[in-house]
C-alpha cells in the first residue's frame, strides 16, 4: 500500500519569507505526484503535478516542487510567500499499479502574516 | 457542467438517520472518487468508480457506507444509521481516466454534521 507523509502540520511565515513544505511517500513502483491547495472557504485545486521528465516542476503562483526519487520526496517550495498563500496544502501520490486513486498526506496549514 | 457539483453543501442530521450525498461530475470524466476530510485530518479515500468497471470500495469505513453511480455520471453516497464520527466534509472528484493525466477536479464538498 502507498502512503504519504507531510511532516509539517502547521507553518507560520512572514511575507517574503521562503517556503519549503516536506512530502515523503512510500511506494515501490512508478508514481505520479501532486500538490493540491485549499484556500479558506474554497475547494481543493491542483497546484502542480509530476508524472515524467524534468524532476523540477513549476506550478501556478510561483510554486515549484522537486521530485527526488532516491529520497522518495516531492517537496514544495516558493522563494517568497505572500499573504494570499495562506491555505492548506496537500501532497498526493498515485502509484501506477495502485488502482488509480490518489493517496493524500495529512496536509500542512500555512499561515502567512502580513 | 463546468465543474464538479455536490449537494447539499451542508447537512445536519440526527444520529441514527440515513443521509444521501450527491455528486455530479464533469461531463466526459469517466473516473469519479469520494473522499472524506475530517477536522485536522487529511483526505481519506472512500470509493472509486471508473467507467463501467466494478467500483473500488476498499476505503469504505463500514457497511453503513455505500455508493452508486448511475449511467456513468451522477453518484450518490449513502450513509445509513449515521454516527457522530461520520461528521466530516465529504468530497467528490472526477478525472479523465487516470488521475496522472490531469489530476482530479474536486467539488466544494458536503459538510455533514451528525448531532
Amino acid at each position: 500500500a502507498q502512503s504519504v507523509s507531510q511532516h509539517n502540520h502547521h507553518v507560520i511565515l512572514s511575507e517574503a519569507a521562503s517556503l519549503e513544505l516536506g512530502c515523503n511517500y512510500s511506494y515501490g513502483g512508478t508514481v505520479n505526484l501532486f500538490w493540491y491547495v485549499q484556500y479558506p472557504g474554497q475547494h481543493l485545486q491542483l497546484l502542480l503535478k509530476y508524472f515524467s521528465g524534468d524532476p523540477l516542476v513549476k506550478g501556478i503562483k510561483g510554486f515549484e516542487a522537486e521530485f527526488i526519487k532516491s529520497k522518495f520526496s516531492f517537496n514544495l517550495r516558493k522563494p517568497s510567500v505572500q499573504w494570499s498563500d495562506t491555505a492548506e496544502y496537500f501532497c498526493a501520490v498515485e502509484g501506477n499499479n495502485a488502482g488509480n486513486m490518489l493517496t493524500f498526506g495529512g496536509g500542512t496549514r500555512l499561515m502567512v502574516k502580513p | 457542467g463546468a465543474g464538479v457539483s455536490q449537494s447539499p453543501s451542508n447537512k445536519v442530521t440526527e444520529k441514527g438517520k440515513d443521509v444521501e450525498l450527491r455528486c455530479d461530475p464533469i461531463s466526459g470524466h469517466t473516473a469519479l472518487y469520494w473522499y472524506r476530510q475530517s477536522l485536522g485530518q487529511g483526505l481519506e479515500f472512500l470509493i472509486y468508480f471508473q467507467g463501467n468497471s466494478a467500483p473500488d470500495k476498499s476505503g469504505l469505513p463500514s457497511d453503513r457506507f455505500s455508493a452508486e453511480r448511475t449511467g456513468g455520471s451522477v453518484s450518490t453516497l449513502t450513509i445509513q444509521r449515521t454516527q457522530q464520527e461520520d461528521s466530516a466534509v465529504y468530497l467528490c472528484a472526477s478525472s479523465l481516466e487516470r488521475a496522472g493525466v490531469a489530476g482530479y477536479t474536486f467539488g466544494s464538498g458536503t459538510r455533514l454534521t451528525v448531532v
